[in-house]
């Protein structure tokens, strides 16, 4: 099983800050990587695919980048609704699917 | 727009069998894997496993002996039983569509949900 490591697991900051999260991965998934934003009472949302791609209609702020074991979600400059939850997800080496265990986006 | 309408029991006593269904609306039923994903109150997401429109399932190895996914591809259809539930599956259940592409590689991602249901597990 792969496991996906996320940190930091909460991350304090301002509005139009930037924020960088990362996700470990326990071996190799190749580009193979999805980030996901939840809100509290929501399903999570798709925001980016295959380690770098933005999903339809996620804004520019939001890029991923890394391969292989080391991930990145960069937000540019937080905006008030960027507050919430963060998830990276995998399906390389499977089953099962993992999920990592997220990291908290919270207001300063 | 593709979207997913779940729905089943929210209330359950211990050793019960859940049970939930997810119906595919605007959109084409085959070519994707069709999920179930849990979070336990304030929890993170766990995968539950997943079915194709053929029938192939996969299942979370921790799950595996009391979970059953089947589709009705008549209806656009897919549904979920976990056998003897225990107060540890209580959560929010997901119906997700999973896409899978191919560059040289696999890639994966999971682009359309449904909005959850809550199931309770008491006596």
């Amino acid at each position: 099983e792969i496991v996906l490591t996320q940190s930091p697991a909460t991350l304090s900051l301002s509005p139009g800050e930037r924020a960088t999260l990362s996700c470990r991965a326990s071996q190799s998934v190749s580009s193979s990587l999805a980030w996901y934003q939840q809100k509290p009472g929501q399903p999570p949302r798709l925001l980016i695919y295959d380690a770098s791609s933005r999903a339809t209609g996620i804004p520019a702020r939001f890029s991923g980048s890394g391969s292989g074991t080391d991930f990145t979600l960069t937000i540019s400059s937080l905006e008030p609704e960027d507050f919430a939850v963060y998830y990276c997800q995998q399906r390389t080496n499977w089953p099962p699917l993992t999920f990592g265990g997220g990291t908290k986006v919270e207001i300063k | 727009q593709v979207q997913l309408q779940q729905w089943g029991a929210g209330l359950l006593k211990p050793s019960e069998t859940l049970s939930l269904n997810c119906a595919v609306y605007g959109g084409s039923f085959s070519g994707y894997y069709w999920n179930w994903i849990r979070q336990p109150p304030g929890k993170g997401l766990e995968w539950i496993g997943e079915i194709n429109d053929s029938g192939t399932t996969n299942y979370n190895p921790s799950l595996k002996s009391r979970v059953s996914i089947s589709v009705e591809t008549s209806k656009n259809q897919f549904s979920l039983k976990l056998s003897s539930v225990t107060a540890a599956d209580a959560a929010v259940y997901y119906c997700v569509r999973l896409v899978v592409k191919r560059r040289y590689y696999y890639y994966y991602y999971m682009d359309v949900w449904g909005k959850g249901t809550s199931v309770t597990v008491s006596s």
